[in-house]
């Protein structure tokens, strides 16, 4: 079965700290997507990156790096230098394989930085 | 604004009552998807259009949800005879076919009473 897991649940950060998040995940399929999305304050997902399961380079945009490890099927979540506008409720899901892509989601993890 | 709509964005109803809601995806995905989301917790997966053909259903959606997407463009989501335990904010998403990222609309919060 696939399933993904934010032990995190509330993280509280002053701005410009960095802050880390965890995701870790489960699934039979070789072949597999990763996914982070962010849901701020207006409800609407706002998609971060996608990372296929053959590439583990990490990846870096701007203040969001990411670091995916096959070894331990974690796929986690940097913000460096943290502002206000980053708080928001942030979700690690995992593509399924075959046809649909359906993505199962963690629970989410809430993220306030204060000013 | 070329992103995933969805209306209405906000519907309370009486327990019993039945309720539709709409979406529309990118015009160019051929995906649409819906999933339900409750308070704490990540969305759900309920079921998945490919162009207008419904390929898979989550044995979430029971008998009382019906979900179309006539001629492959818009979706609706019908829910009969609503309980309590339908409240949930219900997002559509679309996406390109295969391993694209899906991009989310901004949901229809359901209240029941």
């Amino acid at each position: 079965a696939q399933k993904v897991t934010q032990a995190q649940t509330e993280i509280s950060v002053v701005e410009k700290e960095d802050v880390t998040l965890d995701c870790v995940y489960e699934t039979r399929d070789t072949t597999y997507y990763l996914f982070w999305y962010k849901q701020p304050p207006s409800g609407e997902l706002v998609f971060l990156i996608r990372r296929n399961s053959f590439d583990e380079q990490n990846e870096i945009s701007g203040r969001y790096s990411w670091n995916f490890q096959k070894s331990t099927s974690s796929f986690n979540f940097t913000i460096t230098a943290s502002q206000v506008v980053d708080s928001a409720v942030y979700f690690c899901a995992l593509g399924h394989t075959g046809a649909n892509s359906k993505l199962t989601f963690g629970k989410g993890i809430t993220l306030s930085v204060r000013p | 604004d070329t992103g995933v709509s969805q209306d209405p964005r906000h519907k309370i109803t009486k327990r019993g009552q039945n309720v539709t809601f709409r979406c529309d995806p990118i015009s160019e995905h051929n995906r649409l998807y819906w999933y339900r989301q409750t308070l704490g917790q990540g969305p759900e997966f309920l079921t998945y259009f490919q162009n207008e053909a419904q390929l898979e259903k989550s044995r979430l959606l029971s008998d009382r949800f019906s979900a179309e997407r006539p001629k492959g463009s818009f979706s609706t989501l019908e829910i009969q005879r609503t309980e309590q335990g339908d409240s949930a904010m219900y997002l559509c998403a679309s996406s390109l076919s295969g391993w694209n990222e899906q991009f989310f609309g901004p949901g229809t919060r359901l209240t029941v009473l």
